[in-house]
Order: C-alpha cells, then structure tokens, then sequence
C-alpha cells in the first residue's frame, strides 16, 4: 500500500499560524494531484485544498472556508506537500489528512491512499 | 455546493446479515461525457484515515472484499454489505466529485446487533 505521512500538527492559538507537511517514499508528488481533507473532532469530513501536478500546471484550489487563509504548496525538491494555515480559528481545530486524486480522467476523483493524519488543536 | 445526506446515520446488523447504507445527492452526479456517475465509498474505522472502498459508484478498488458492492445512478446511491463480518464495524462515507468542492455524506456508523 502507498504511504503518505503527515507531520507538524500541534497547538495553536487563535489568530495563529501553522505549517503542515506530507511526504512519501512511494508516490512522486510532484506527478500526482494532491488533497487536504480534514474531520473535527467526532464529525465528517471536509476537503478544504489541493494542487495539481507539475504537468497540469501546479495550480491550487481552495475551498470557500479556508479561502485566503490556507493555501496548498508543494516543494517538489523535498517531494513535500504543505499546508499553510494562517489566521487559524477555533473551529479549525481538526485531523488534516492528505490524500492523493484519483486518477479518474475528469477534473475532480476520489482520494486514494489517505496518510494517517496530523491533529491541529487551535485553542487559547 | 451539491449536498449528500446518508441514511440511517447508524445501523445495527447482525453477524452474516446485510447491510445497506443509502447516500442522495442534491443533484445528479451522472457525468455526461462518460456516462458514469461521481461516487465514492470510504469505510473509517476508529483511530484510522479513511479508506477508499468504491469508485465510479460501483467499480470495487482492488483488494477490496466482494462482500462490498456499489449501486444507484443519479442522485441515489447504495452501499451493500451482503453479509457482515465482525471487521466491517466502521462509519461509512459516500462522497461526489461531479463538481468542485468535492463534498462528504455525513457518514452512517455501522454496528454489530
């Protein structure tokens, strides 16, 4: 199975800022489409940002909760993707999985495989 | 955004018994250019990320046991576990990627009776 990992999760007050990473030994990320997807603690989950690949042009997208605020990055030379969260807010307190697109032919896919997930807790 | 809403939210099954979990989109998630419809199915057990069970609504992943089956065309859309087993105790995600953003059903937890 491929393997994503997640990393930098941690506590942050409101109005903060923070960086999370995914990485993987297996899986080119600069080649693949790329997802955040969050779950609070005990509800459903939420896509809140990608990137396309490098070929597709390394473009983002965000969704309207987090527009402006978070934004999806990809250092290729680390094969690392980031997440960047600024003027953090307690109902961002979440599990931030990343996940790669599938490989479906049309814009949007599903989301196979999903790393482990990074807990961020955002709280005074 | 197309909302999707699950049905039950849980469920209760005995061992060996069939479980069925309903999703319904708010709009039709048939892509026209393929003729396929833009679902998905996860499975999240406690303390794990989700994981990818079904595709193109009724395209089984690889691996995945076929006691597991995908239904619906449009905006109805079953899932199907023809006979439970004690490991499929989980919460169960349908999820569309007709249109951006891509949205999650609340999810339906699934338990042993």
């Amino acid at each position: 199975e491929v393997q994503l990992v997640e990393s930098g999760g941690g506590l942050v007050k409101p109005g903060g800022s923070l960086r999370i990473s995914c990485s993987s030994s297996e899986i080119t990320l600069t080649n693949a489409w790329m997802s955040w997807v969050r779950q609070a603690p005990g509800k459903g989950l939420e896509w809140i940002g990608r990137i396309k690949s490098k070929t597709d042009g390394g473009t983002t997208d965000h969704a309207a909760p987090v527009k402006g605020r978070f934004t999806v990055s990809r250092d290729d030379s680390k094969n690392t993707l980031y997440l960047q969260m600024n003027s953090l807010k307690t109902e961002d307190t979440a599990v931030y999985y990343c996940s790669r697109d599938g490989n479906s032919g049309i814009y949007e896919a599903w989301f196979d495989p999903w790393g482990p997930g990074t807990l961020v807790t955002v709280s005074s | 955004d197309i909302v999707m809403t699950q049905s039950p939210d849980s469920l209760a099954v005995s061992l060996g018994e069939r479980a069925t979990i309903n999703c319904k989109s708010s709009q039709s998630v048939l892509y026209s250019s393929n003729n396929k419809n833009c679902l998905a199915w996860y499975q999240q057990k406690p303390r794990q990320p989700p994981k990818l069970l079904i595709y193109w609504a009724s395209t089984r992943k690889s691996g995945v046991p076929d006691r597991f089956s995908g239904s619906g065309s449009g905006t109805d859309f079953t899932l199907t576990i023809s006979s439970l087993q004690a490991e499929d105790v989980a919460v169960y995600y349908c999820q569309q990627y007709h249109s951006t953003p891509p949205t999650f059903g609340q999810g339906t937890r699934l338990e042993i009776k």
